[in-house]
């Protein structure tokens, strides 16, 4: 059974960069049958996929239009791990972040597993 | 893009009843890509079904899912206390970006 467990400060300043990290147990990072997405969910923009890291003999990132020149995801082998860092935040980029699982092939956006949410709140 | 709206926004029911909650897409999506969570206050999302019927670990079978070319539906055959909470349909192909609609309360009556 795979757990996602998430670090991350919850207040980030306007302009500053945002930073949270997804723990894995049960599955690795390096995994060719899985990829790691971050989500988040806000009361005006409900849930928004951002973007994901997966491993498929090499390295792959997809992003979202709405953040993908302000976003990284990468995946840290060492620590079984994946991280987003968000850069230049506004306000509007409040909202509760999610890292979550999916698969591969015809699974790949089936988002099966879920970390507990990190509240992110952007204010000076 | 293709955009999922979801209705009604709010569902009361009893326990017991029976729950519709209706996905509509903008185009036609294959319901093998159509994907259902169910979402408690507080907590992450859970996937409930995905492949067109498939329910996830877990869910129990009063949980069923039908639907073909822009019309879903997540039906609850009888309405158990812990089935109160927010459902979301996503709809996804094999390249990102994947959406989300925005969600149907079901509420105690």
């Amino acid at each position: 059974q795979v757990q996602l467990q998430q670090s991350g400060p919850g207040l980030v300043k306007p302009s500053q960069t945002l930073s949270i990290t997804c723990d894995i147990s049960g599955d690795s990072v390096s995994s060719n049958s899985a990829s790691w997405n971050w989500i988040r969910q806000s009361p005006s923009r409900g849930l928004e996929w951002l973007g994901r890291t997966y491993y498929r003999s090499k390295w792959y990132n997809d992003y979202a239009i709405s953040v993908k020149s302000r976003a990284t995801i990468s995946p840290d082998t060492s620590k079984n791990q994946f991280s987003l860092q968000l850069n230049s935040v506004t306000p509007e980029d409040a909202a509760v972040y999610y890292c979550a699982k999916g698969g591969s092939g015809w699974t790949v956006a089936i988002f099966d597993s879920w970390g507990q949410g990190t509240l992110v709140t952007v204010s000076p | 893009e293709i955009v999922l709206t979801q209705s009604p926004g709010t569902l009361s029911l009893s326990p017991g009843e029976r729950a519709t909650l209706s996905c509509r897409a903008s185009q036609s999506v294959s319901s093998n890509y159509l994907v259902w969570y169910q979402q408690k206050p507080g907590q992450a999302p859970r996937l409930v079904m995905y492949g067109a019927s498939s329910r996830a670990t877990g869910i129990p079978d009063r949980f069923s899912a039908s639907g073909s070319g822009t019309d879903f539906s997540l039906t609850i055959s009888r309405l158990e206390p812990e089935d109160f909470a927010v459902y979301y349909c996503q709809h996804y192909g094999m390249t990102p970006p994947w959406t989300f609609g925005q969600g149907t309360k079901v509420e105690i009556k």
